[in-house]
């Protein structure tokens, strides 16, 4: 099992360029989210989905677009990057099984818009 | 207006000692909370959770203790170790909700 897969795992982009991050899990898991993380800030939900084909906005999609084709992969696009985008970018998969729930995250994609 | 609190921005505490990080949330809903430990540069990784119809969880050298009408949970550390500094989450969540996380506590060990 690889887990939870980021790809890029470091990117620079100008503003108004475009980009998608990768999330990948072979855990079969229906929930995926992609979240930020800002110093002092923790982490903040961008986007996250309770199944394929399903998405819903998170407490900061502004920017963000998101896609969830295929169970095991979760989409991040950014289609007019900005420099308040600069961030890292986390995503997680989550199983829950009664009262038992565990979330699962990815390494980190280190995001830098110029 | 935050929903999971963590009001200690960093907290230090003696190697071999009890460390004690405190989360506060608002939304009386939340039915499953749970901590996260996380290194710099790297993803952060689940700890321990528990359910609202709990009030204690424990892990090894991990318990997360829920006090539901104060809407507090705190999770000890017991004894604390060099490698347990870290940035700790607390994290709450509503049914098939998001997962809504406090601001982080970085936990220093002091030799």
């Amino acid at each position: 099992n690889a887990g939870v897969t980021q790809t890029p795992k470091f990117r620079v982009l100008k503003t108004g360029q475009s980009m998608t991050l990768l999330c990948a899990q072979d855990m079969n898991h229906e929930y995926m989210y992609w979240y930020r993380q800002d110093p002092g800030m923790g982490l903040r939900l961008i986007h996250y989905s309770v199944g394929e084909g399903t998405t819903a906005k998170g407490e900061v999609p502004d920017g963000y677009n998101v896609s969830r084709l295929k169970k095991q992969n979760f989409l991040l696009g950014l289609e007019s990057a900005a420099p308040s985008q600069t961030s890292v970018y986390f995503c997680a998969s989550t199983i829950r099984w009664g009262y038992q729930e565990t979330q699962y995250f990815g390494p980190g994609t280190r995001l830098l818009v110029l | 207006d935050q929903q999971v609190k963590q009001n200690s921005p960093s907290l230090s505490v003696q190697e071999g000692r009890i460390s004690i990080l405190n989360c506060d949330y608002t939304n009386s809903m939340f039915d499953y909370f749970l901590w996260y430990k996380k290194y710099p540069a790297e993803g952060p990784t689940f700890l321990i959770s528990i359910s609202s119809i709990k009030d204690k969880n424990e892990d090894g050298r991990f318990t997360v203790f829920l006090n539901k009408s104060a809407k507090h949970l705190s999770l000890h550390i017991v004894p604390s170790q060099p490698g347990d500094s870290a940035v700790y989450f607390c994290a709450a969540s509503e049914g098939d909700d998001k997962i809504i996380f406090g601001k982080g506590t970085r936990l220093h060990i002091l030799p």
